[in-house]
């Protein structure tokens, strides 16, 4: 079965500064992998994904994330935070060879972001 | 185009009473899930429906009950509220388990 540990649990940045969110995974081979971002009283909204291919993957609002296999590792970047990018973010996993079994996801990391 | 629609928004309950939260996705979607939000903890799955006809536990089944009533829709039902069950409940699908999660906007559920 897989798994997922986001190690931070709350992030402040400062406004215009880059980003790095931590995300490490649990499986025999190589996983599906998502980020998922949720604003305040929101539901979660997809903000990219990895299934095969490029390691470095593009997704919505400027963020990207590289699949570090060696690591297992799938952490968020971004180059330059703006204050609306204060939400939660969630890591999740897929099992490629899972069947049926719903992606796990981590525990969220917070970003809070200051001028 | 209308996504994973759930119902009620939000919702107080008394302490033993019942109440089943409402999903419907458009997408055709074979995969249906429950998840509850809790502060610290995360999204934790509730139960899963992989397919029409299929119902699963997930990571916190106790004191639910899941009906998947056709392929659009899953249902979730609380037969006796109790204040552990405060919490920002989430409907998702996808078109299958290991797939991207579309998500619902969420039902605030108070238990006093």
């Amino acid at each position: 079965a897989q798994s997922v540990t986001q190690p931070d649990i709350h992030i402040t940045v400062s406004e215009g500064a880059s980003l790095e969110l931590r995300c490490n995974y649990s499986y025999g081979a190589t996983p599906y992998l998502f980020w998922y971002v949720q604003s305040p009283g929101q539901g979660l909204q997809l903000l990219l994904k990895y299934f095969s291919g490029d390691t470095l993957v593009q997704g919505i609002k400027g963020f990207e994330a590289e699949f570090k296999r060696s690591q297992s590792s799938f952490n968020l970047r971004k180059p330059s935070v703006h204050w609306s990018d204060a939400a939660e973010y969630f890591c999740a996993v897929g099992g490629r060879f899972s069947g049926n079994t719903p992606l796990v996801f981590g525990k969220g990391t917070r970003l809070s972001v200051i001028a | 185009n209308a996504g994973v629609t759930q119902t009620p928004k939000f919702q107080v309950l008394k302490t033993g009473q019942s109440m089943t939260l409402q999903c419907a996705q458009d997408m055709n979607h074979n995969s249906m899930y429950w998840y509850r939000q809790d502060p610290g903890m995360g999204l934790r799955l509730i139960y899963y429906s992989a397919s029409e006809g299929t119902t699963d536990k997930g990571e916190v089944p106790n004191g639910y009950n899941v009906s998947r009533l056709n392929k659009r829709e899953f249902s979730l039902r609380l037969e006796s509220a109790a204040p552990s069950q405060t919490s920002v409940y989430f409907c998702a699908s996808s078109r299958e388990t290991n797939e991207k999660l579309f998500f619902g906007s969420g039902t605030q559920l108070s238990v006093l």
